[in-house]
């Protein structure tokens, strides 16, 4: 089975531009939760995705926002990007709601000048 | 709000010993589940073991335990025989309820460098 597998890689925008991350589920999975690593810290919750509808958002303003598509696939896209938003991105796929047997990507490292 | 603390900013340990990561928490929830992730350098996740408020026996898997001390919230990872490739980060977090949907709070990291 594939695991879950997010691009680019690495992604260098400037303040104010608009960014969209993508991420590939892993196979048979449902559920899809974004979370923003900044340097040093602990990833955050940004929000989850079930059945291609949001249903629990963290603490992150709406120019944070996302997608999950028919075959569970995901975007996130952050508008207006500032320079706070430079960080991790990580999404984490699972079979069901729940935070067990969460499996997550590599990241995409984002940097904003 | 849930809280986790991790004190440790950096650990060290020789190859072959064991090493205990400190992780305590703050919920007033009566239903938990508390989670350690390893963080290599190449960025990703990797679930280690978890360990749930009700679960009447420490977790363990393989090298990995989990201490697991319930009045004084806390719950430290042991790894046992430390091999070169646990050089990493570590994460304790937490599950939170969302009204319908979980997320993780995770703490701030341990870094463990094992040496040779």
């Amino acid at each position: 089975e594939t695991g879950v597998t997010q691009s680019p890689t690495h992604l260098i925008k400037t303040r104010g531009q608009q960014v969209t991350l993508r991420c590939s589920s892993q196979s048979g999975h449902n559920t899809v939760s974004w979370y923003q690593q900044a340097l040093g810290q602990g990833p955050q919750f940004i929000f989850q995705y079930y059945r291609e509808e949001e249903n629990g958002r963290g603490n992150f303003p709406p120019r944070f926002s996302g997608l999950q598509f028919p075959n569970y696939s995901s975007e996130l896209n952050v508008n207006a990007l500032e320079l706070d938003d430079s960080a991790l991105y990580l999404c984490a796929s699972s079979a069901k709601q729940g935070t067990e047997k969460l499996f997550f990507g590599s990241g995409t490292q984002l940097s904003v000048l | 709000a849930q809280k986790i603390t991790q004190t440790q900013p950096g650990m060290f340990v020789q190859e072959k010993e064991a090493v205990t990561l400190d992780c305590t928490y703050d919920t007033s929830d009566p239903s938990y589940g508390l989670f350690w992730y390893k963080q290599p350098s190449s960025g990703e996740m990797i679930f280690l073991i978890y360990q749930g408020s009700y679960d009447q026996q420490n977790a363990t898997e393989g090298r990995y335990s989990l201490n697991f001390q319930k009045a004084r919230k806390s719950a430290n990872l042991v790894i046992s025989a430390s091999q070169l490739g646990d050089s990493a980060m570590y994460f304790c977090a937490m599950r939170e309820n969302l009204g319908g949907s979980e997320k993780l709070v995770f703490g701030k990291g341990t870094k463990l460098t094992v040496n040779p």
